[in-house]
């Protein structure tokens, strides 16, 4: 069965500063894995997937993440951190063992940045 | 172009009533999918179509749920005899096609539930 953990409920930084939001997961295969950011009110935006190609994914918004098959890590990175970054991550796991459409999401990351 | 749509977008119900939650994919996609957002237990699958296939109904947490999906387009989800765990955001998305490994998944804003 696949599975992801999301280390940190809550991260907070302050702005320009750099951004780690941890994500460790498990899977009997290769796994396609993304991340979602949630504004509040507001419906659920990909920012990256990792499906077995580059192992280092940029997405949007300057966020990026490395799959690291050794440490079963996809960590979500960005430089800089800006105002707007502030929102709820969501990891998330492509599920084998469910349905063609199934996600798998961890419990989030509440990232805070202050002034 | 137009997003994933879902409608109402909040909705206070007794205990004990039915509610109906409406979503309307983007056009041409052919995947069709619901969650369920709640404190308790953060984002789960509930049902996924797929073109005229039979659903897959894996993830319904008892026969108070269903779905349809209606000339391979809008969907609706329904909930009978309201609880108040039932109480929860009710996200829809759709996608091109099927295969979460290949195809994004574009999710609409969500229907807040609340049962008293």
């Amino acid at each position: 069965a696949q599975s992801v953990t999301q280390l940190d409920s809550h991260v907070s930084v302050s702005e320009g500063t750099p951004v780690l939001l941890r994500c460790n997961y498990s899977s009997s295969y290769s796994p396609s894995l993304f991340w979602y950011v949630q504004h509040p009110n507001k419906g659920l935006q990909l920012l990256l997937k990792y499906t077995s190609a580059a192992t280092l994914v940029k997405g949007i918004n300057g966020f990026e993440a490395e799959f690291k098959k050794s440490e079963t890590s996809f960590h979500l990175t960005k430089p800089s951190a800006h105002m707007s970054d502030a929102a709820e991550y969501f990891c998330v796991v492509g599920n084998y063992g469910g349905s063609q459409g199934n996600l798998i999401f961890g419990k989030g990351t509440k990232l805070s940045v202050k002034p | 172009g137009a997003g994933v749509s879902q409608s109402p977008s909040n909705k206070v119900t007794e205990k004990g009533k039915d509610v109906e939650l409406r979503c309307d994919p983007i056009s041409g996609h052919t995947a069709l999918y619901w969650y369920r957002q709640s404190l308790g237990q953060g984002l789960e699958f509930l049902i996924y179509f797929q073109g005229n296939s039979a659903p897959d109904k894996s993830g319904l947490p008892s026969d108070r749920f269903s779905a349809e999906r209606t000339g391979g387009s809008v969907s609706t989800l329904t909930i009978q005899r309201t609880q108040q765990e039932d109480s929860a955001v009710y996200l829809c998305a759709s996608s091109k096609t099927a295969g979460v490994f290949q195809e994004t998944q574009y999710f609409g804003p969500g229907t807040r539930l609340l049962v008293l």
